[in-house]
């Protein structure tokens, strides 16, 4: 069964500092894998998803993921942080087959001090 | 563009009541998900249709149950409400088709049960 771990629950950074966000997933084979966004009380919003290809990601809102197979590991990065993008984030892993079923992690919710 | 439309967006119902969702998948998507997110909780995959007919099932309660129509809209019909149905659900819509869709979300309906 595929599963998703977010090891931090909350991280709060400073303004224009860089970011860094863990996911780990845990699948059979090569997942896809994605970065959802959702701010309070709003729907998710995608980030970016890898699917196979280039193990560096690039998203939207200057954000960024690398695929590491040997870690099994999707750690989504941004150079510097906005105080707009305090949010929830949630990692998640999509299977192969049946139409694409995600699982989610349980999120990690970033504050971003002034 | 035009995004996932879900109706209504807010919703309070009574315990053993009844309830429908309805989902708009974006023009031309094939495919319709449906989560479930509880308070604090990251999504949980409840059921999924591709071409009207259901293609995965989830953590779904047997209370409820859900349909694509020949629009491509789909339902999500829930009885016997329960004060931990409460939650966001979450409808999201793909159209590549499994399994390398990319699912884009609704705004979500936030049910409360009281």
């Amino acid at each position: 069964a595929q599963s998703v771990t977010q090891p931090d629950i909350h991280i709060t950074v400073s303004e224009g500092a860089s970011l860094e966000l863990r996911c780990n997933y845990s699948y059979g084979a090569t997942p896809y894998l994605f970065w959802y966004v959702q701010s309070p009380g709003q729907g998710l919003q995608l980030l970016l998803k890898y699917f196979s290809g280039d193990t560096l990601v690039q998203g939207i809102k200057g954000f960024e993921a690398e695929f590491k197979r040997s870690q099994s590991s999707f750690n989504l990065r941004k150079p510097s942080v906005h105080w707009s993008d305090a949010a929830e984030y949630f990692c998640a892993v999509g299977a192969r087959t049946n139409a694409g079923k995600s699982t989610f992690g349980d999120g990690t919710t970033l504050t971003v001090k002034p | 563009a035009a995004g996932v439309i879900q109706s209504p967006r807010h919703l309070i119902k009574e315990k053993r009541e009844t309830a429908t969702l309805k989902c708009y998948p974006i023009p031309r998507h094939d495919t319709v998900y449906w989560y479930q997110q509880g308070p604090g909780q990251d999504p949980q995959f409840l059921i999924s249709f591709y071409e009207k007919m259901q293609s995965d099932k989830g953590s779904i309660p047997d209370r409820f149950s859900a349909q694509q129509f020949s629009d491509y809209h789909s339902e999500l019909n829930m009885s016997s409400l329960e004060l931990g149905d409460s939650a966001l659900y979450f409808c999201a819509s793909s159209s590549d088709g499994p399994p390398t869709d990319t699912q884009y979300f609704g705004p979500g309906t936030r049910l409360t049960v009281l």
